[in-house]
């Protein structure tokens, strides 16, 4: 497509459930980031993909947070056993190199119930 | 560590205000800076960015100057729009590392 794809735009979850959330970049991108905004506040980095390079997981909130970048395009973000204070809305964005705008997509709203 | 301080909102102005929005930042090196925007209901796009000291970005009436000496890169802009209200962002990265984001400032402006 022409620009990022989130999906589902929407989850609502039960306590305690796993979620996956779906990033597809922009093709030939070489850079993926996740973000994280909750109610009323800015956006928080959750984790980072540059090429081949290790990912920087520096902000992962906690080991229940993880991600996935297959062969350097889709991205998952999983949530295991979530919590309410996870509910935010998770943004990912790409970016084709270093000298670039990051372009981003619409997000996935979740909701932990 | 690198970090984005932005004023708090909300910002509300009139029609055809003169619009500041303050950014300062830490970083070591030398970051490239960036506003993005989020409209309501949509996702976050660039407004306008700067990557060296004394850059001037500019779009759509938004300018930004990108200040080594007071670490700023405040937005301006000299007569605001209905339309302009939105959540701006000021962010900042060095080279390939992750995007920082300050908290983001809410703009309202009314007929």
């Amino acid at each position: 497509g022409a620009g990022v794809s989130q999906s589902p735009s929407n989850k609502v979850t039960e306590k305690g459930k796993d979620v996956e959330l779906r990033c597809d970049p922009i093709s030939g991108h070489t850079a993926l980031y996740w973000y994280r905004q909750s109610l009323g506040q800015g956006l928080e980095f959750l984790i980072y993909f540059q090429g081949n390079s290790a990912p920087d997981k520096s902000g992962l909130p906690s080991d229940r947070f993880s991600a996935e970048r297959t062969g350097g395009s889709v991205s998952t973000l999983t949530i295991q056993r979530t919590q309410q204070e996870d509910s935010a809305v998770y943004l990912c964005a790409s970016r084709l190199d270093e000298n670039t705008e990051a372009f981003f997509g619409q997000g996935t709203r979740l909701t932990v119930v | 560590g690198n970090s984005v301080t932005q004023m708090e909102g909300p910002v509300t102005l009139s029609e055809e205000a003169f619009l500041t929005i303050n950014c300062t930042y830490t970083a070591t090196g030398y970051p490239s800076l960036f506003w993005y925007v989020q409209y309501p209901g949509e996702g976050l796009q660039l407004l306008l960015k700067a990557t060296k000291a004394d850059d001037k970005g500019s779009n759509k009436g938004f300018e930004a100057t990108y200040r080594k000496e007071t670490t700023s890169f405040h937005l301006e802009k000299g007569s605001v729009q209905v339309s302009d209200s939105a959540v701006y962002f000021c962010a900042l990265k060095r080279g390939y590392n992750k995007l920082i984001f300050g908290a983001g400032t809410r703009l309202a402006v009314h007929p």
